[in-house]
């Protein structure tokens, strides 16, 4: 099956910093999305992005289906921001979503 | 929009009950539905998709005998943990695939602790 990697694994900021985390896939794929999961578990939707780029706020996503990864942008970064960053891919047309590895952020003020 | 809510947020069982876990779209109709798994400090596991008024289909590993599933209406899944063991303790989590200009997003709800002792 389609296999997700996502780096850094974790990663530390102070308020107010900048960070980019990338989604590696190993085949095409159909859907992407990118989740924030909470620490009380909740998956908040981020962006759907199969391709191309997309803005919402402090955060951007941008997805290059030919090269087979995808990045999301976190600017200005905010304590509540931390948490498990998923992105999730699906290469079956069937919406079976694939989660990547994670990548923890932590904020601190 | 696109809001689904799972119910109970956490359970503890003995040994041997079962457990139902129910998954509610609240504002759309959700023909589709799907079950997740995660383990403390890993990521998610897709264990099922369940299609209203259809049999379930599950992952491969996933036993369909123990871990039931019934998508009756366009809003309401559910998932029943059977004979519960230690081992089925878990964070339960479904979503569902949206509908209209969403139809390709899965909406996730909150989860489902379940501790069996």
């Amino acid at each position: 099956g389609i296999q997700v990697e996502q780096s850094p694994p974790d990663l530390i900021l102070q308020e107010g910093a900048n960070s980019t985390l990338r989604c590696n896939f190993s085949d095409s794929v159909n859907n992407l999305q990118w989740f924030h999961q909470n620490p009380w578990g909740q998956l908040i939707n981020l962006f759907y992005i199969p391709s191309g780029t997309k803005q919402n706020g402090r955060l951007s996503a941008t997805t290059v289906a030919t090269e087979r990864y995808s990045l999301l942008y976190i600017s200005s970064s905010q304590t509540t921001d931390s948490g498990v960053y998923f992105c999730a891919v699906d290469n079956t047309g069937f919406q079976k979503l694939v989660f990547g590895t994670g990548t923890r952020l932590l904020v601190s003020p | 929009g696109a809001v689904v809510s799972q119910h109970p947020s956490w359970v503890i069982c003995k040994s041997g009950t079962s457990v139902k876990i129910e998954c509610r779209s609240l504002d759309f109709q959700a023909t589709t539905m799907f079950w997740y798994r995660q383990f403390p400090k890993q990521s998610l596991m897709l264990m099922a998709t369940s299609n209203e008024g259809s049999k379930a289909t599950y992952e491969q590993g996933v036993e369909k005998d123990k871990f039931l599933i019934n998508h009756a209406s366009l809003t309401l899944s559910t998932l029943t943990v059977t004979s519960a063991h230690p081992e089925d303790s878990s964070f339960y989590i479904c979503s569902a695939r949206g509908a209209g200009q969403s139809y390709n997003e899965q909406f996730f709800g909150p989860g489902t602790r379940l501790t069996v002792l």
